[in-house]
């Protein structure tokens, strides 16, 4: 079935910085990759999402990349601020089904 | 827009009782969805509703846990014995036509 690996598990930077979390899936039929931010104790919410016809999408401080040849996408966060410290999730998901499998998270800190 | 709204938001109880938890998805969402997500790791879903009709549950370990929504509006998901390893964050989502997944605010269950 589908798998979905998430690194790093943990991830420190310093305000200001960027901040790199990436993914890798397996099943090639993957079309749609959203990206959630869990803060503590609050429900996962969407921040951005990539279709399989792209490579790339925007929003403000925030982006997503895919390499559909490697199987894998990233989310890109520039000019880190302290309330961009939560856990985001990937997920890969098949239209048709619609079928998320999520990765298994990375904690991100931004020091101030 | 009101959100999906989730009740009760923590539970305490001991192994072999049972637990109910409640949903109600956004308004006009046929797609409802029952997650687990246990502490350090991504949600898995537990079973997928189109209307008041089962898409997938092939994750729901159906010894224990059973799930209904009825009406096709809101669902409950109950878990009877339950076990310690049970212990998670149950999360409910709904979702349109699209397949964008809103979350709920969790059930924290905790199982002594």
């Amino acid at each position: 079935g589908e798998n979905v690996e998430q690194h790093p598990s943990t991830l420190s930077v310093q305000e200001g910085d960027s901040a790199v979390i990436k993914c890798t899936y397996s099943d090639s039929a993957s079309n749609y990759f959203p990206w959630y931010k869990q803060e503590l104790g609050k429900r996962p919410q969407l921040i951005i999402d990539i279709r399989s016809n792209v490579g790339e999408k925007k929003d403000q401080r925030i982006a997503v990349t895919l390499n559909k040849t490697a199987k894998h996408f990233s989310l890109h966060i520039t000019e880190t601020q302290p309330e961009d410290s939560a856990v985001y999730f990937c997920a890969a998901s098949t239209s048709g089904t619609y079928k998320y499998i999520f990765g298994t998270g990375t904690r991100l800190k931004v020091l101030a | 827009e009101a959100g999906v709204a989730q009740s009760p938001r923590y539970k305490i109880i001991e192994k072999r009782q049972s637990v109910a938890f409640w949903c109600n998805p956004i308004s006009g969402h046929a797609t409802l969805y029952w997650y687990q997500q246990i502490l350090g790791q991504g949600p898995k879903l537990l079973i997928q509703f189109q209307n008041n009709g089962v898409v997938d549950d092939s994750q729901l370990p159906k010894d224990r846990f059973s799930a209904e929504r009825l009406k096709g509006v809101d669902s409950t998901l109950k878990i009877q014995p339950a076990k310690l390893e049970d212990s998670a964050v149950y999360l409910c989502a709904s979702s349109p036509t699209s397949g964008i997944r809103y979350f709920g605010p969790g059930t924290r269950l905790t199982v002594t």
